[in-house]
């Protein structure tokens, strides 16, 4: 089973913030966060991952609560090219399987 | 240009015939994967493999072989396909973090 929940839909107005939240209550000491889109039915896009500190990179901003049970992605200006699937994975340090849920889908709304 | 390159990109067969999808990396990376996505199932690891002649399972694993013997490639190999294999199958690669993938385009497969 994923190590993660999101919420399945959000809509997002064009040119707003999106805030997309993640819970990883079980996550362990040595695991990161990472996070992904897809559109349509292209091959997932790695957008950024962090492991305790904020991070921010041309893309997005993530946001990993201080006890990192959970987290934000942050599109600072969403736009319609965003809509996609969002999602969310407690990767391992190393080598290892690799586990997906089912994401957020997210719309941007003109 | 950095890539994963898949092919076929769409195949149809019928059921029992042997089939091989092909995936190749430049980027020199360890780690390799295999997913298949279904609607309502999203994305399962099938295998992965850390480095050469270094494979392990997946979540989904029944039916499907795989090898790794070169860094750049790792076949997927469906010897007897089923139409419950009729899926979206997705190869990844990463180097140092296997969360940290990039993924090739998708090979659409249906089986008949």
């Amino acid at each position: 089973d994923a190590k993660t929940t999101q919420p399945p839909s959000m809509d997002c107005a064009e040119g707003r913030a999106a805030n997309l939240p993640c819970n990883h209550s079980t996550i362990s000491g040595n695991e990161y966060v990472y996070w992904y889109r897809q559109i349509h039915s292209q091959g997932p896009q790695y957008i950024i991952h962090g492991l305790k500190n904020n991070e921010t990179n041309e893309m997005a901003s993530l946001i990993i609560t201080e006890d990192r049970k959970s987290s934000t992605l942050i599109l600072p200006h969403a736009t319609l090219r965003d809509t996609a699937v969002y999602y969310c994975i407690v990767g391992p340090a190393s080598y290892d399987k690799v586990i997906f849920g089912p994401g957020t889908s997210l719309s941007v709304i003109p | 240009e950095a890539q994963v390159t898949q092919n076929p990109r769409y195949l149809i067969t019928v059921t029992g015939k042997k089939l091989t999808v092909t995936c190749s990396q430049n980027m020199n990376h360890e780690y390799m994967s295999w997913y298949r996505q279904d609607p309502g199932l999203g994305l399962r690891q099938i295998y992965y493999s850390m480095n050469v002649e270094v494979t392990d399972k997946g979540d989904v694993p029944e039916g499907y072989k795989v090898s790794r013997k070169e860094k750049r490639n790792f076949p997927l190999i469906l010897e007897s396909p089923s139409p419950n294999q009729t899926s979206l199958y997705f190869c990844a690669s990463s180097w140092g973090l296997a969360g940290q993938q990039f993924f090739g385009p998708g090979t659409r497969l249906t089986v008949l």
